[in-house]
């Protein structure tokens, strides 16, 4: 079956350096949805892309999916303690199979 | 405009009981989802309902159940609980007609701790 595997599952950074998480996927999605959970919170939306070599920009988050939809990654640049929680990848091939995530902490 | 309430937030049973879990979608949402969350394992997903009928069903035991009722409403259920079912249930509910294709909004979900 499908499996969604995100890297890596933890990432420790200072405020203002930048952040990468990256999701890969066993089979080729119809498209792939960036969530972010807050600690104690629930997973919010933050995004979907849905076409070969599709990049998206939110402020400071850029959002990219791979040539061959089976790949996808968010950037954070210059990270700020607002950025803490966990993101999860969530792709999509008849149902929605979601990355394990990658917790980020940042240090003021 | 109410988002999804999950009921009850926090509960405790012991191995061997069953457990019942409510989640009301949005107003509009047919679609409904339901995903396990536990520590190192992400968000596993269970099943999803679209108008009272289940559409995709994930890698879990037969232990695990669920329904939706005409008002897009929907409940799960675990019987035989084991210690490993202890987690956070969340639900999701999707405008779009299948979970494939639209954002998900989740409740605050339903912490199971069993003993």
């Amino acid at each position: 079956g499908q499996q969604v595997m995100q890297i890596p599952q933890y990432q420790h950074v200072q405020e203002g350096e930048d952040f990468t998480t990256y999701c890969n996927s066993s089979t080729t999605l119809s498209n792939i949805q960036w969530y972010k959970q807050r600690p104690g919170g629930h997973p919010v939306f933050l995004i979907q892309l849905v076409k070969s070599g599709e990049v998206k920009k939110q402020k400071r988050l850029t959002f990219q999916f791979g040539e061959a939809k089976k790949n996808s990654s968010l950037h954070i640049t210059a990270t700020q303690t607002t950025d803490v929680g966990t993101y999860f990848c969530a792709g999509n091939n008849n149902d929605m199979r979601f990355g394990a995530g990658t917790r980020l902490t940042v240090k003021p | 405009k109410a988002g999804v309430t999950q009921t009850p937030r926090y509960l405790i049973k012991t191995r061997g009981q069953q457990v019942t879990l409510s989640c009301s979608p949005i107003s509009g949402h047919r679609s409904v989802s339901w995903y396990q969350q536990t520590p190192g394992q992400g968000l596993q997903f269970l099943f999803e309902y679209f108008s009272e009928t289940q559409r995709n069903k994930g890698n879990f035991p037969g232990r695990f159940s669920g329904r939706q009722f005409s008002n897009s409403r929907s409940e799960m259920n675990v019987s035989t609980l084991e210690l490993g079912d202890s987690a956070l249930y969340l639900c999701a509910s999707s405008l779009a007609g299948s979970v494939n294709t639209g954002e998900l909004f989740f409740g605050e979900g339903s912490r199971l701790t069993v003993l």
